[in-house]
């Protein structure tokens, strides 16, 4: 009954390559986020969308893509993967107008060598 | 910019103590305060939230306080046990996005 689920807990992977992490919520949220988190453990967010709509994107480069088919799930594609993008990718979700009920997922560790 | 700061990286404390974990924050604006617990291969938990339309928030065994005057915030665990091991992280949230601080490290000793 995980609430926020991300696949793969682990990814390792040469540098050039393009992967995907997928992340779905069963809590009925309408809103969902990327974040990353990098060896200071230091968090922060990425993309943001709501109900498929894209509504935070922050500086991040454009080899990232987020793509959500419905507001059950986001996932995320990363094409020409480089070292600096080893890190750990957290998914979260929420209703938004609620400012409490962020639900984050376990993370996946990306590994880029 | 908007940033979120924490005090020290590492506290380390003995079980049974208290142990008291400090962020500073620069966004005047800010007007909700979230403290999260992240144990090691887990994401953030919530552990308790703050308006700042208030000074003090008690939950079971943790207590948040706020000071608006010197944008400052902290997290009183009382009596620590070795399952509050954790990286813990205060965040804000200026404009429907929440912000981290950059975590501090708490170690229970037994």
């Amino acid at each position: 009954d995980t609430a926020v689920s991300q696949t793969p807990k682990y990814l390792v992977t040469q540098m050039g390559n393009d992967k995907s992490i997928k992340c779905e919520q069963n809590l009925g949220h309408d809103t969902m986020y990327w974040y990353k988190q990098d060896s200071k453990k230091f968090l922060k967010i990425m993309f943001s969308y709501n109900n498929k709509e894209l509504i935070i994107n922050e500086t991040v480069p454009n080899r990232f893509s987020p793509k959500s088919p419905d507001k059950a799930h986001l996932n995320l594609h990363i094409n020409s993967l480089e070292l600096g993008d080893s890190a750990v990718y957290f998914c979260a979700s929420r209703n938004r107008g609620f400012d409490y009920g962020y639900t984050f997922g376990s993370g996946t560790r990306l590994t880029v060598v | 910019g908007e940033s979120v700061g924490l005090h020290l990286p590492t506290l380390s404390v003995q079980e049974g103590d208290n142990s008291i974990i400090n962020c500073a924050y620069s966004n005047s604006a800010s007007d909700y305060f979230i403290w999260y617990k992240q144990e090691s291969g887990k994401g953030p938990q919530f552990i308790i939230d703050i308006r700042s339309n208030m000074d003090k928030r008690q939950g079971q065994r943790v207590t948040v306080l706020l000071n608006k005057t010197v944008k400052h915030l902290s997290l009183q665990i009382a009596a620590t046990q070795p399952g509050d091991s954790a990286v813990y992280f205060c965040a804000e949230l200026p404009t429907g996005k929440l912000i981290f601080g950059q975590g501090t490290t708490l170690q229970v000793k037994p």
